[in-house]
């Protein structure tokens, strides 16, 4: 059953705390992206990766960090610099960049 | 990058047929037209995809003109399940971040 997951659902944050939100696929997708999402805006795009041990800054990079070590996952980092981080994340994969992305059910970041 | 216009919301009932407009006057040559749908805390899920003409697949058809400036979804015979988000994104192919960019979508409300 091939698919993209997150992990958590739902995650909570405290002030200063680096957390790390999950993204893996088994599409055998080359490239992955995490994109954020405020209510009631579209997908602003953090971070993308076109292939292993490679990524690229998005529109809103700063305050988070990713990697890309192996082909199936693309963890993000959401650092104490990112000081609003409460939002919807999205991470999605597609066979090459700019093609028909596939995203995962996404997870909620919030704030104590 | 061609910047994507579409209406911010749309009102429709059970059973009659959606159009939704996106306008995308800078388009260029090699640039596709996808359409994704969004569920509240759900991620985008891909609809339709097409470079001119006409596209159709079991969900939904994309017109595009001849000067592709525009292109429209249609919907046929909505229903209850139909009221989402739809996002229109211009890009071209294996171009890289800068086409990776998705707007406020149009938020569709089907009535019964």
């Amino acid at each position: 059953d091939g698919g993209i997951t997150q992990s958590p659902k739902y995650l909570f944050r405290k002030e200063g705390q680096n957390v790390t939100l999950s993204c893996e696929q088994n599409l055998n997708h080359d490239a992955m992206y995490w994109y954020r999402q405020d209510p009631g805006q579209g997908l602003r795009l953090i971070y993308y990766s076109q292939i292993v041990n490679d990524f690229q800054k998005g529109d809103i990079a700063e305050g988070y960090s990713v990697s890309r070590e192996k082909k199936e996952s693309f963890p993000l980092t959401v650092t104490s610099a990112q000081k609003n981080p409460t939002a919807f994340y999205l991470c999605a994969s597609s066979r090459g960049v700019g093609e028909t992305q596939y995203f995962g059910p996404g997870t909620r970041l919030l704030v104590l | 990058l061609a910047k994507t216009t579409q209406p911010i919301s749309m009102d429709s009932y059970e059973g009659q047929e959606v159009n939704i407009t996106c306008s995308h006057n800078n388009i260029a040559t090699n640039d596709y037209i996808t359409w994704y749908q969004q569920f509240p805390s759900q991620g985008p899920r891909f609809i339709i995809q097409g470079y001119k003409t006409k596209v159709t697949n079991e969900v939904a058809s994309l017109f595009i003109p001849a000067d592709r400036k525009s292109s429209t979804l249609s919907l046929p015979r909505v229903s209850l399940s139909d009221t989402a988000v739809y996002y229109c994104l211009v890009a071209p192919m294996n171009s890289g971040y800068s086409t990776l960019t998705f707007g406020k979508g149009t938020m569709l409300l089907v009535s019964p």
